[in-house]
């Protein structure tokens, strides 16, 4: 059964700083692995997809890696800002099935 | 250029009442899903309909019901509401090409 980890669950940075989010899997037979995130009060936005194949994704100040021998993905942010603050959620895809999530992880830039 | 549409947004019940959660998806999709959230327990799968017609259990079934009423709408019903059904209730539908899953805004139910 793939089961999906993030840690820290929580991280606090001052601005500026870039920052690297952890997530990590079970069972490394994936087709893609999807990053959101989450606003408080908030439904879940798609960030990055990055599908099997790839090693990479980037979306401006987001680059997403992927590799699946190991089962870790990091989703790091460059020059942190205070409205990146957010709860930043990992998901794996491993076919027809449902996407397994990670519990997320809580960050918050200080101004 | 909607996405996934939920209704309502907010709800409050008693307990043993009944009431239905609205999903609708303007994107084609084949699949579709309902989750919870509360905190501390991430994301829970409730739900899903993989194509119009076919629906499954997830993690955490007992206490729902749902419908797959058309390939755009995918209805999640608590028949006897309990204060444990009180959670953030997500519609999902996902691009069956790309994988790529797109969430809904989200209903906030709360059982009394």
């Amino acid at each position: 059964k793939q089961e999906v980890t993030q840690i820290p669950a929580a991280l606090s940075v001052p601005e500026g700083e870039n920052l690297v989010l952890n997530c990590s899997f079970t069972d490394s037979a994936i087709y893609n692995l999807q990053w959101f995130r989450q606003d408080p009060g908030k439904g879940l936005t798609s960030l990055l997809l990055i599908q099997s194949s790839q090693r990479e994704q980037t979306s401006g100040r987001l680059n997403a890696s992927l590799d699946k021998s190991s089962g870790r993905s990091t989703l790091y942010i460059a020059a942190s800002q205070p409205g990146d603050s957010a709860t930043y959620l990992c998901a794996v895809n491993s076919g027809n099935t449902p996407l397994v999530f990670g519990k997320g992880t809580r960050l918050s830039v200080i101004a | 250029n909607a996405g996934v549409t939920q209704t309502p947004k907010f709800q409050v019940l008693k307990t043993g009442q009944s009431m239905t959660l609205q999903c609708a998806q303007d994107m084609n999709h084949n699949s579709m899903y309902w989750y919870r959230q509360d905190p501390g327990m991430g994301l829970r799968l409730i739900y899903y309909s993989a194509s119009e017609g076919t629906t499954d259990k997830g993690e955490v079934p007992n206490g729902y019901n749902v419908s797959r009423l058309n390939k755009r709408e995918f209805s999640l019903r608590l028949e006897s509401a309990a204060p444990s059904q009180t959670s953030v209730y997500f519609c999902a539908s996902r691009d069956v090409w790309t994988g790529e899953l797109f969430f809904g805004e989200g209903s906030r139910l709360t059982v009394l």
